[in-house]
């Protein structure tokens, strides 16, 4: 079965770091286009990061030079590693297949919540 | 950055009933729009795919139709499982953008 699962998320002061992990299972992630994507308390999707089959990383605007996507392909693990963390981060962070111009978010894993609170 | 807009924000319907879901770009997508479902607490699901492609395993009461800026996901008879919140997305270009989501609730 194809699935991601995600862990890692959990309460964190305001200027903490914090690294989330996503587990694939049924697929390659080193052979797939890799995302993040966020759901802040009351408010919709947000795309926040992808890391491309070939390395190449993006980043949404409001993570740039504070958030770094990341993969280990002997653990078939994709990685968000989050620094300076604001309380407007907060939010069900989501593992997703895909997402970039080419292709579609499918599957997505049921989430890990990070708190940025003091 | 292309802003997609969703109406209603909520629809209060009850299971049989037709929903009619709307997803308006800010610029055209041609047909690169997709529809997605999330539940509370569950993993956000692809319904729809390049406006009118149905996912894998997905029901035929879910439709997509549109192209360009103005897209409509249809679901022919509501489900009880069918109650949760639908997201549009495109994939036209940089930054990738959902909806602000339809809210679909029992009456």
């Amino acid at each position: 079965e194809v699935q991601v699962v995600e862990s890692g998320g959990g309460l964190i002061q305001p200027g903490g770091s914090l690294r989330l992990s996503c587990a694939a299972s049924g697929f390659s992630v080193s052979s797939n286009y890799m995302s993040w994507v966020r759901q802040a308390p009351g408010k919709g999707l947000e795309w926040v990061s992808l890391i491309y089959s070939g390395g190449s990383t993006y980043y949404a605007d409001s993570v740039k030079g504070r958030f770094t996507i990341s993969r280990d392909n002997s653990k078939n693990t994709l990685y968000l590693h989050m620094n300076s963390l604001r309380a407007d981060d907060t939010a069900v962070y989501y593992c997703a297949r895909g997402g970039s111009p080419y292709n579609w978010f499918d599957p997505w894993g049921q989430g890990t919540q990070v708190t940025v609170s003091s | 950055e292309i802003v997609l807009t969703q109406s209603p924000a909520t629809l209060s319907l009850s299971p049989g009933e037709r929903a009619t879901l709307s997803c308006r770009a800010s610029q055209s997508v041609s047909i690169y729009l997709a529809w997605y479902q999330h539940r509370p607490g569950q993993a956000p699901r692809l319904l729809i795919h390049d406006a009118s492609n149905r996912a894998t395993g997905i029901p035929a009461r879910f439709s997509g139709s549109g192209s360009g800026t103005d897209f409509t996901l249809t679901i022919s008879s509501l489900e009880p499982e069918d109650f949760a919140v639908y997201y549009c997305q495109h994939r036209g270009n940089w930054p990738l953008t959902f909806g602000g989501g339809t809210k679909v609730e029992i009456k």
